[in-house]
């Protein structure tokens, strides 16, 4: 069974860094892509970008290029995003997906609530 | 970037009411286009791939049409559990877009 486990929920202040992570299990980490989505309060689903464990290959949407980094770490199957310095805008759920038929997300974690606050 | 546009934002239907939400993009995304839906407090559920394959374990009253630019969504006879906000998403090209959903509530 494919199971995607995120890290539980972080309050954080403004200019913290912050990493939150997505283990996952039940199939070859190294052959899927994975996908971050975030989502605000009470807002839709916006992607942020995906990495290819398999090589670390990472893409970003522009909105969200040089705001966060999508790493990978096959040694435990676990792919993370993280933030060097936290706005209060960062504040919002976070899904990570794993893609099927390359392109597709049938497969997500809960989420990982972040809220930044001074 | 390709943008998705959906409508209606929102609407009010009844129980066993016919439900048809549509999805515009900006340039064609071929058939490359996925719905998904989403109940508060979950991740989202995806119901139709490749712009009109049912995903496995989705009910039948579920299904997708359209290619190109204009796609739709339509639930055949609305059930209890399909009150839910809805999401279309471009899988043709980076990034990979969302429309705004479509929020289904009870009349």
């Amino acid at each position: 069974e494919v199971q995607l486990v995120q890290s539980g929920a972080e309050v954080k202040r403004p200019g913290e860094s912050l990493k939150i992570s997505c283990q996952t299990s039940g199939y070859t980490f190294t052959e899927f892509w994975i996908d971050w989505v975030r989502q605000m309060p009470g807002k839709g689903l916006e992607w942020m970008g995906t990495i290819y464990p398999g090589d670390s290959d990472a893409r970003y949407s522009p909105s969200f290029q040089g705001q966060v980094t999508i790493s990978a770490d096959k040694s435990i199957n676990t792919a993370y995003l993280h933030w060097s310095s936290l706005k209060a805008s960062d504040s919002a759920m976070y899904f990570c997906a794993r893609r099927w038929a390359s392109r597709y997300l049938p497969f997500w974690g809960r989420g990982t609530l972040v809220s930044v606050s001074s | 970037d390709i943008q998705m546009t959906q409508s209606p934002s929102s609407l009010s239907a009844a129980v066993g009411d016919r439900v048809t939400i549509t999805c515009r993009a900006s340039q064609s995304v071929s058939s490359w286009l996925a719905w998904y839906q989403q109940k508060p407090g979950e991740a989202p559920k995806l119901l139709i791939f490749a712009a009109s394959s049912l995903q496995s374990g989705v009910p039948s009253r579920f299904s997708g049409s359209g290619s190109g630019t204009h796609f739709t969504l339509t639930i055949s006879s609305l059930q209890p559990e399909d009150f839910a906000t809805y999401y279309c998403q471009q899988a043709s090209t980076f990034p990979y877009t969302f429309g705004l959903g479509t929020k289904v509530e009870i009349k």
